[in-house]
């Protein structure tokens, strides 16, 4: 079966830097996305990977291995505006996206 | 950027009452929009896939009589949650990939907060 796995919740403090992992197992796979979604909020798209290696972005860098199903979130300088629940979601081979269950993260002063 | 905008952004009825959710691409087209659904604390689930000018494709488990959708152009697809019931009260979120693209990311609307009382 598709499964993505990350975890529940993390807690992290303002300036320092966190990392948000993901497995995944999907039918095929055409990438990895990771969403930002404030609570009640839509999902806001952060970054997409469908190579291995790092993509950096502004604070904000992801990176993947095809090779062992993982992806990981990096934030860096962390901000309290950061505090929202990361989604992870890989695209399987008939892009269809199979959606983690979001990590919640808690930034703390 | 593309937006995709979402009306109403909250919504409270009364239980067994219709509310029509609608979901529009404001500066590309999109032949697919995906209709999910989100509890409190819970992650996405995705409803269904609405296709402009065919019948949608549900998930397991949703029924399609009751979550009604038309996509009948290629910027605007409807859900309509019928005979409302408060288990129904939910996050709605619409979602759209641009024509032709299909490894993009995903443009979500604002999401409708429905309340069935």
């Amino acid at each position: 079966g598709q499964n993505i796995d990350q975890p529940t919740e993390m807690t992290a403090t303002e300036g320092a830097i966190v990392q948000i992992n993901c497995t995944y197992q999907t039918s095929g796979f055409n990438g990895l996305f990771w969403y930002q979604q404030h609570a009640g909020e839509a999902p806001t798209f952060l970054s997409y990977n469908v190579l291995d290696g790092l993509e950096e972005k502004g604070r904000f860098s992801s990176f993947l291995s095809r090779s062992k199903g993982y992806s990981y979130l990096l934030l860096k300088e962390l901000q309290m505006k950061d505090s929202a629940s990361y989604l992870c979601a890989a695209m399987d081979s008939n892009y269809q996206l199979i959606w983690g269950a979001g990590t919640k993260l808690i930034i703390k002063p | 950027g593309a937006v995709v905008s979402q009306h109403p952004s909250w919504v409270i009825c009364k239980s067994g009452t219709s509310v029509k959710i609608e979901c529009r691409s404001l500066d590309f087209q999109a032949t697919t929009m995906f209709w999910y659904r989100q509890f409190p604390k819970q992650s996405l689930m995705l409803m269904a896939t609405s296709n402009e000018g065919s019948k949608a494709t549900y998930e397991q488990g949703v029924e399609k009589d009751k979550f009604l959708i038309n996509h009948a152009s290629l910027t605007l697809s409807t859900l309509t949650v019928t005979s409302a019931h408060p288990e129904d009260s939910s996050f709605y979120i619409c979602s759209a990939r641009a024509t032709g693209e299909a490894i993009s990311p995903l443009h979500f609307g604002n999401g409708t907060r429905l309340t069935v009382t």
